[in-house]
């Protein structure tokens, strides 16, 4: 069973649109999360995080949006470029520490992002 | 400047040969990680060294071993592979549980 879920296998945006990408989690422990941007033929990179005493956080383009009742987190990239083309893993963690403590990261399946010129 | 490396990036064994993946970091970071993602799965945790202290994870096969000979060095061994390792396994390191770096991967093939 999994305890991250994203459940669009891809997503397909419009350059300069808004891309918004969804994560809901089951395990009520989990109390930080993340955003992982990978590339093909590369390893996941880190690209956001938010703890779960934050509903809100903000990178430049990148924001994350956490709705704790709801058990649900989305990322926000504006204005989507083509390079933001990539697969984008949500993971979440239980454990103090944002890396996931002793129990380590669960990661959702990901989310293929394509940006349309 | 390359943070976390896994070699060889694509390594093809017989079923039931051992093989063994390597992975290297110029980070200095005293946790590293391996993952195993399947196709169109989310990366599973198999285990992870904090410091010396190995930690397993309570359903990663036996057929899974990992050494750490020192800091930058940690290496995943597959005693028997199976059909169903066939997958990208994924090293990843961090400071005390802090965001994790992960490498390129290494893609396994069964045949």
């Amino acid at each position: 069973d999994q305890q991250v879920k994203q459940n669009s296998p891809s997503l397909s945006v419009q350059e300069g649109r808004i891309s918004i990408l969804n994560c809901d989690y089951t395990n009520s422990m989990f109390d930080y999360f993340l955003w992982y941007k990978k590339y093909p033929a590369e390893g996941p990179t880190f690209l956001i995080s938010i703890s779960s005493i934050k509903d809100k956080n903000e990178d430049g383009r990148f924001t994350v949006f956490l709705n704790k009742s709801a058990k649900h987190l989305s990322l926000h990239i504006v204005p989507s470029q083509p390079g933001d083309s990539a697969v984008y893993f949500c993971a979440a963690s239980g454990s103090t520490g944002s890396g996931g403590g002793a129990d380590g990261l669960t990661f959702g399946k990901g989310t293929h992002l394509i940006i349309q010129p | 400047d390359a943070m976390v490396i896994q070699n060889p990036r694509y390594q093809v064994t017989q079923f039931g040969k051992p093989v063994t993946l390597s992975c290297s970091q110029t980070l200095n970071h005293n946790v590293m990680y391996w993952y195993q993602q399947k196709s169109s799965q989310a990366p599973k945790l198999l285990f992870h060294y904090y410091d010396k202290d190995f930690n397993n994870e309570a359903d990663t096969p036996d057929n899974f071993q990992s050494r750490r000979p020192n800091t930058s060095f940690c290496f995943l061994d597959i005693r028997s592979p199976g059909l169903g390792d066939a997958a990208m396994y994924l090293c990843a390191t961090s400071r005390d549980f802090s965001e994790q770096y992960f490498g390129p991967g290494t893609r396994l093939t069964v045949t």
